[in-house]
């Protein structure tokens, strides 16, 4: 997986509590992403980074939010957790100039 | 923005046979359309991709073709073996600044032995 590392792997939460997800990468790469995937609707882009504090909205973007303090960590926060955000969450990565993605392992988050 | 259309979502082929799956793009900025291969549990795996100044291109088994007038573009797997049972992803993306994908909805593969 590209050196790339997700925790925790599985989660189970309760509705109204902050759930916070990391990514940790050891590529050194430049741009970080955060997608879920749900049957039916693929991967979808809920925050990318495009460095160090550097973060702006993907297409999902609402009830999250993001955190990026140093190139290898890449933070995703659900403030107050909902049933619509039992998904599967992935981190991918990319080096500056380069379109390739590459995907971590994935965290399984539950809410209840 | 970019809307990505896949097809079929299912696709069951006997182990040996040729399977052929096919996206659509919307946005004719977009210029960089790769692969991914999942395995259950695991995450996308890129397993080839194209850019818009290229019509095809081939590694081993797997090959892609794009036909950007008609923004369209397809995976072929020949020689299927039961290992290539997967659920594949196509993406589009522009290849400005973050590089940011969108996905079509996936096709669950099965060979059949």
């Amino acid at each position: 997986d590209a050196g790339i590392t997700q925790s925790p792997r599985h989660k189970v939460t309760e509705t109204g509590t902050p759930v916070t997800l990391r990514c940790h990468q050891t590529e050194n790469h430049r741009y970080m992403y955060w997608y879920r995937q749900d049957p039916g609707h693929g991967l979808r882009l809920i925050h990318y980074s495009y460095g160090v504090k550097d973060t702006d909205k993907g297409e999902v973007s609402d009830g999250y939010s993001v955190s990026r303090s140093k190139t290898e960590d890449f933070l995703l926060t659900l403030e107050s957790a909902t049933s619509s955000q039992t998904s599967v969450y992935f981190c991918a990565i990319s080096e500056a100039g380069q379109e390739t993605q590459y995907f971590g392992p994935g965290t399984r988050l539950l809410v209840l | 923005g970019e809307n990505v259309e896949q097809h079929p979502s299912t696709l069951s082929v006997q182990e040996g046979d040729s399977a052929v799956i096919k996206c659509t793009y919307s946005d004719s900025a977009s210029n960089y359309f790769p692969w991914y291969k999942q395995e259950l549990g695991k995450g996308p795996q890129l397993i080839i991709d194209i850019r818009s100044n290229v019509g095809e291109k081939k590694d081993q088994r797997i090959a892609v073709t794009l036909n950007k007038t008609a923004k369209h573009f397809s995976l072929h797997i020949t020689e299927t073996q039961p290992e290539d049972s997967a659920v594949y992803f196509c993406a589009a993306g522009s290849g400005a600044g973050s590089y940011q994908l969108t996905f079509g909805k996936g096709t669950k593969l099965s060979v059949i032995p």
